[in-house]
C-alpha cells in the first residue's frame, strides 16, 4: 500500500471539472509540500503542479491544486480528452530521517 | 535544457547487483539547490521512490530499500548512480533518475527511463 491514498480511478466527460484527492498524515501532506506528477502510457511522469498550488510553465491553467491539513487535491477544469493520463501526488514524509513518499496513482478516463 | 538519461544492463540475474546511471546534459551536477534522485515503477504498477543524492554525496534513501541501495555521484563526468544489492524478480521495473529540488523536492525533469528485468 502507498503511503498517500489515491482513488484508483477517476472520470469524467469533456468540459467537465473533475478533482483527484491525495490523503495523507501529519509527517507528509500537512507539513510538507504537494507535489502532482502526470503520466501517458509508455512514457516518463512529468511534473504537473508543484508546492501544492503552483503549475510549471508551460501547463495549463485548467490544471489547479490545493492543500488542506492532511490531504491534498488536484482539479482538472474544462477536461479534454487529451487530459487521459495517469496522475500521481507525492510528499516528503518527514519521518525515518525522511523521504519521499507517492500516492498509488489514479487513472484518469475521459469518456 | 537539463536533459537526464539512464543506461545499464537490461538484464540482470537473481541475487545479483543491478546498476544504473544517470547522465546529466545541459546542467551541472554540481549546481546548489538540486538533489539527484532514482525512482522506479514496477510494470503495471504506482511510482516507488528510491532516493537521492546531493553532488556533496548526503543522500536520503527509501527506508524500505535503505539497505539494499547505494548511490554515488560523479561530478567529473557529470553523472551519477544507483546500486541494488541482491536483486530478486521483484526489483524488476523501469527505473528513473530525475532532479529534485533540495527543499521543496519536486522533481523535474525525469529521464526518458530504463527497463531492469531481473531474470535468470
Amino acid at each position: 500500500q502507498s503511503v498517500l491514498t489515491q482513488p484508483p480511478s477517476a472520470s469524467g466527460t469533456p468540459g467537465q471539472r473533475v478533482t483527484i484527492s491525495c490523503s495523507g498524515s501529519s509527517s507528509n501532506i500537512e507539513r510538507n509540500y504537494v507535489h502532482w506528477y502526470q503520466q501517458f502510457p509508455g512514457t516518463a511522469p512529468k511534473l504537473l503542479i508543484y508546492n501544492s498550488d503552483q503549475r510549471p510553465s508551460g501547463v495549463p491553467d485548467r490544471f489547479s491544486g490545493s492543500k488542506s491539513g492532511t490531504s491534498a487535491s488536484l482539479a482538472i477544469s474544462g477536461l479534454q480528452s487529451e487530459d487521459e493520463a495517469d496522475y500521481y501526488c507525492a510528499a516528503w514524509d518527514d519521518t525515518l530521517n525522511g523521504h519521499m513518499v507517492f500516492g498509488g496513482g489514479t487513472k484518469l478516463t475521459v469518456l | 535544457q537539463l536533459q537526464l538519461q539512464e543506461s545499464g544492463p537490461g538484464l540482470v540475474k537473481p541475487s545479483e547487483t543491478l546498476s544504473l546511471t544517470c547522465s546529466v546534459s545541459g546542467g551541472s551536477i554540481s549546481s546548489s539547490g538540486y538533489y539527484w534522485g532514482w525512482i522506479r515503477q514496477t510494470p503495471g504498477k504506482g511510482l516507488e521512490w528510491m532516493g537521492i543524492i546531493y553532488y556533496s554525496g548526503r543522500t536520503y534513501h527509501n527506508p524500505s530499500l535503505k539497505s539494499r541501495i547505494s548511490m554515488s555521484v560523479d561530478t567529473s563526468k557529470n553523472q551519477f548512480s544507483l546500486k541494488v544489492d541482491s536483486v530478486t524478480a521483484a526489483d524488476t521495473a523501469v527505473y528513473y533518475c530525475a532532479r529534485h529540488t533540495e527543499y521543496e523536492v519536486w522533481s523535474d525533469p525525469w529521464g526518458q527511463g530504463a527497463l531492469v528485468t531481473v531474470s535468470s
